[in-house]
């Protein structure tokens, strides 16, 4: 299986900030990469697919990058809506798999 | 507006099978484009792929489950199930049905997702 590590784990963020969050992969997976959101009691969200494409009514805020086993997703400025957990997965191999997580707390 | 909804017992017994079953609404479930899959979270823990079916009853699951998966559809119901056999405590989860797009094969519509409690 391609295990997904996520970094960091949980992070603290004020208001307007830029965050990144990274992805490793422990193989490459091309540029199968997808960014989920997922707020506290709800279902996960797509953000973006295959590595930078913004899903249909996503925010311009959130952008993608990478290609191979190292991916980040970015916030470009933090919006009081956008503290949630976020999981990266790749659909490069079944099974498909995700990312630990990464908690977007606030400051 | 395409709509997913899982239904099932929130309990159910250790060494006994597990049932669910997502009901789609507003598109057709016989898409030749779209698998229809199951994810699930453990409480406080991250998301697990369980397996995927297309309409045509093409299925393929996770490994790491031991066989113990059976997904099936009903197109006339436009519903697809999931069947997880000789449960334990960490098969306690709520489980998400969603559809996976082939954009990039991603999951793009997702249920609310189901608690499922393994206890006796």
């Amino acid at each position: 299986d391609i295990q997904m590590t996520q970094s960091p784990s949980s992070l603290s963020a004020s208001v307007g900030d830029r965050v990144t969050i990274t992805c490793r992969a422990s193989q490459t997976i091309s540029s199968y990469l997808n960014w989920y959101q997922q707020k506290a009691g709800k279902a996960p969200k797509l953000l973006i697919y295959t590595t930078s494409s913004l899903q249909s009514g996503v925010p311009s805020r959130f952008s993608g990058s990478g290609s191979g086993t190292d991916f980040t997703l970015t916030i470009g400025s933090l919006q009081p809506e956008d503290f949630a957990t976020y999981y990266c997965q790749q659909s490069f191999n079944i099974p498909w798999t995700f990312g630990q997580g990464t908690k977007v707390e606030i400051k | 507006q395409l709509q997913l909804q899982e239904s099932g017992p929130g309990l159910v017994k250790p060494s006994e099978t597990l049932s669910l079953t997502c009901t789609v609404s507003g598109d057709s479930i016989r898409s030749n484009s779209h698998y229809w899959g199951w994810i699930r979270q453990p409480p406080g823990k991250g998301l697990e792929w369980i397996g995927s079916i297309h309409y045509s009853g093409s299925t393929y699951d996770n490994p790491s489950l031991k066989s113990r998966v059976t997904i099936s559809v009903d197109t006339s119901k436009n519903q697809f199930s999931l069947k997880l056999n000789s449960v334990t405590a960490a098969d306690t989860a709520v489980y998400y049905c969603a559809r996976r797009s082939p954009q990039g094969e991603a999951f793009d519509y997702w249920g609310q997702g189901t608690l499922v409690t393994v206890s006796s």
